[in-house]
């Protein structure tokens, strides 16, 4: 079966540095998203990532290594407004979009 | 770019009556829509995946009937739900590809809140 998996709720202190994995396994891969979704809101495009590596765009980063089956989003100088959940999801050889049920992220001052 | 606009954002009707809820890309073309349902505190749940001009596929379990599904044009995207009831009430957010490949994202709407009392 295909399967994702992300932390249910993580924690952080706002200034600092977080990063929320997520390992998937699902027939086949053309590319892995993750999205940001605030309590009571749609979920928001963050990144995408389909090579091994790296991407930075300002405080966010988002990692993939496909041998490994893993990403992770790194998130830096966090802010209060960073409270939210963030989703991983991965894009099967169909092009089907496969959900992580989401990381819940708690900023405290 | 890549806006998605849904509405009506919260809908509250009675018991047996029939929302129908309209997903417009408004700065792209779209041959595929998504529909999700989302309960509180739980993850999107895919319903149905909407192709332009041909008939939706839905997942299992959800009944094509009562979740109406037309996607006329390369920009809209419609969902009935017929004779909605209390367990219907639910967060539904669409979303949209644009057509420039199979691996472009998905963007969202702002997502309709529907209560049935």
């Amino acid at each position: 079966g295909q399967n994702i998996d992300q932390p249910t709720e993580m924690t952080a202190t706002e200034g600092a540095i977080v990063q929320i994995n997520c390992t998937y396994q699902t027939s086949g891969f053309n590319g892995l998203f993750w999205y940001q979704q605030h309590a009571g809101e749609a979920p928001t495009f963050l990144s995408y990532n389909v090579l091994d590596g790296l991407e930075e765009k300002g405080r966010f980063s988002s990692f993939l290594s496909r041998s490994k089956g893993y990403s992770y989003l790194l998130l830096k100088e966090l802010q209060m407004k960073d409270s939210a959940s963030y989703l991983c999801a991965v894009m099967d050889s169909n092009y089907q979009l496969i959900w992580g049920a989401g990381t819940k992220l708690i900023i405290k001052p | 770019g890549a806006v998605v606009s849904q509405h009506p954002s919260w809908v509250i009707c009675k018991s047996g009556t029939s929302v129908k809820i309209e997903c417009r890309s408004l700065d792209f073309q779209a041959t595929t829509m998504f529909w999700y349902r989302q309960f509180p505190k739980q993850s999107l749940m895919l319903m149905a995946t909407s192709n332009e001009g041909s008939k939706a596929t839905y997942e299992q379990g959800v009944e094509k009937d009562k979740f109406l599904i037309n996607h006329a044009s390369l920009t809209l995207s419609t969902l009935t739900v017929t004779s909605a009831h209390p367990e219907d009430s639910s967060f539904y957010i669409c979303s949209a590809k644009d057509v420039g490949g199979d691996n472009q994202p998905q963007h969202f709407g702002d997502g309709t809140r529907l209560s049935i009392l």
